[in-house]
């Protein structure tokens, strides 16, 4: 059964500053790994997608890398803002279009 | 493009009670809906696939008496609560996608905020 893990499960840095989000993942039959963003009380928002065969997907402040074959994918933010405060997700697609969740990182940029 | 909505937003009901989620799709057709289920502090899990016209997949441990599915027609998917309870307060999130049309992403609505009382 697949299971996804994401650390750190908080993280609380000051404006400016570049961080990473780590997700791993225990079955690397994926099709593809995608990162979302979630503000309190609401839906998700999609980042990025990176498909299997894909190394990393940048948009904007935002990269996100893939190494499917040790089940880990990395969310770069640059120069991070308070705006950016929000729970990250990592949600990897088995075939069959299942979305499998990490339990997110709860990112708080201070001004 | 790829819009999803709920409906409602949130809702409050009684116990013993069934109260009914809609989700559709607005600016495209949805051949298969997911329901999904996050408890405070905790990651969406899956509860349920279903694709239109056919009956819904349940994931294991979630009672299929319990969460009436429904799939009628491509734009619109329906998840009623049935005999709600307390532990059935949650953030019920639904998502959309088509394959052969190319959505082959998820598209995820906005969330209903079920409180049971």
């Amino acid at each position: 059964k697949q299971e996804v893990t994401q650390i750190p499960a908080a993280l609380s840095v000051p404006e400016g500053e570049n961080l990473v989000l780590n997700c791993s993942f225990t079955d690397s039959a994926i099709y593809n790994l995608q990162w979302f963003r979630q503000d309190p009380g609401k839906g998700l928002t999609s980042l990025l997608l990176i498909q299997s065969s894909q190394r990393e997907q940048t948009s904007g402040r935002l990269n996100a890398s893939l190494d499917k074959s040790s089940g880990r994918s990395t969310l770069y933010i640059a120069a991070s803002q308070p705006g950016d405060s929000a729970t990250y997700l990592c949600a990897v697609k088995e075939y069959g279009n299942k979305l499998v969740f990490g339990a997110g990182t709860i990112l708080r940029v201070k001004s | 493009g790829a819009v999803v909505s709920q409906h409602p937003s949130w809702v409050i009901c009684k116990s013993g009670t069934s109260v009914k989620i809609e989700c559709r799709s607005l600016d495209f057709q949805a051949t298969t809906m997911f329901w999904y289920r996050q408890f405070p502090k905790q990651s969406l899990m899956l509860m349920a696939t279903s694709n239109e016209g056919s009956k819904a997949t349940y994931e294991q441990g979630v009672e299929k008496d319990k969460f009436l599915i429904n799939h009628a027609s491509l734009t619109l998917s329906t998840l009623t609560v049935t005999s709600a309870h307390p532990e059935d307060s949650s953030f019920y999130i639904c998502s959309a996608s088509n394959p052969s049309q190319g959505f082959y992403e998820q598209y995820f609505g906005p969330g209903t905020r079920l409180t049971v009382t």
